[in-house]
């Protein structure tokens, strides 16, 4: 069955430091891919979204880009913050025709310092 | 607007009991999906409703755990009897189908996390 598999983490890192945060997955089709982000005591938010290969998602810095001959999706962003902190999780998604439920990876305990 | 509601934010029980966890979809909204998450095994989608029906109800661990939807604007994930094991949080997420769309994004709730004792 479809799988995404992400690193686990915890991942520390300093205020201003690069990210990346790798995401790979297996799927029988062509899905969407996306990037949740899920802050503390809160639900999960929709961070960014790819829905065909080659399309490269971003939003508030964070940048991930499909693709497809490597089955990636891994996150991006140049220079973290404080309030970066929070679990990241990669998951995917069919919607021919419907809705369907995410696949989700394990999520990604993000620890940002100052 | 209110986003996804859920309730109550946190239960504790005691293993044997009757759990029922509710969500308020937001308004509008034609999918409903109930996900869990715990350590061990991370988010898994449970079961989701379209249109108030039931479609796909494969992730649902077993006959304990059921679902219902009575109306577009409110369901219920009802454990009986509950156990240990079942401790997680417990996401309902709504989505609204455009035609034509490729991807129809779901919008949690805060979750409910629950401790069976």
């Amino acid at each position: 069955g479809d799988s995404v598999t992400q690193m686990e983490g915890p991942v520390t890192l300093s205020e201003e430091a690069f990210l990346t945060i790798n995401c790979t997955y297996t799927a029988t089709g062509y899905p969407s891919l996306f990037w949740y982000v899920q802050y503390p005591g809160e639900g999960l938010q929709l961070l960014l979204k790819a829905t065909k290969a080659d399309d490269k998602g971003s939003n508030k810095g964070f940048e991930a880009t499909y693709r497809k001959e490597t089955t990636s999706f891994h996150l991006e962003k140049g220079s973290v913050q404080v309030s970066d902190s929070a679990v990241y999780f990669c998951a995917l998604m069919y919607s021919g025709g419907g809705a369907d439920g995410l696949t989700f990876g394990k999520g990604t305990h993000l620890i940002i310092q100052p | 607007d209110a986003g996804v509601i859920q309730s109550p934010r946190h239960e504790v029980t005691e293993m044997g009991q009757e759990v029922t966890l509710r969500c308020k979809p937001i308004s509008g909204h034609d999918y409903l999906f109930w996900y869990r998450q715990t350590m061990m095994r991370g988010l898994e989608l449970l079961i989701y409703f379209n249109n108030n029906v039931p479609i796909d109800d494969s992730g649902m661990p077993e006959d304990r755990f059921s679902a219902k939807m009575p109306n577009a604007s409110f369901s219920t994930l009802k454990i009986q009897p509950s156990e240990p094991r079942d401790s997680a949080v417990y996401f309902c997420a709504s989505s609204l189908y455009v035609a034509g769309w490729r991807f129809n994004e779901q919008f949690f709730g805060p979750g409910t996390r629950l401790t069976v004792l």
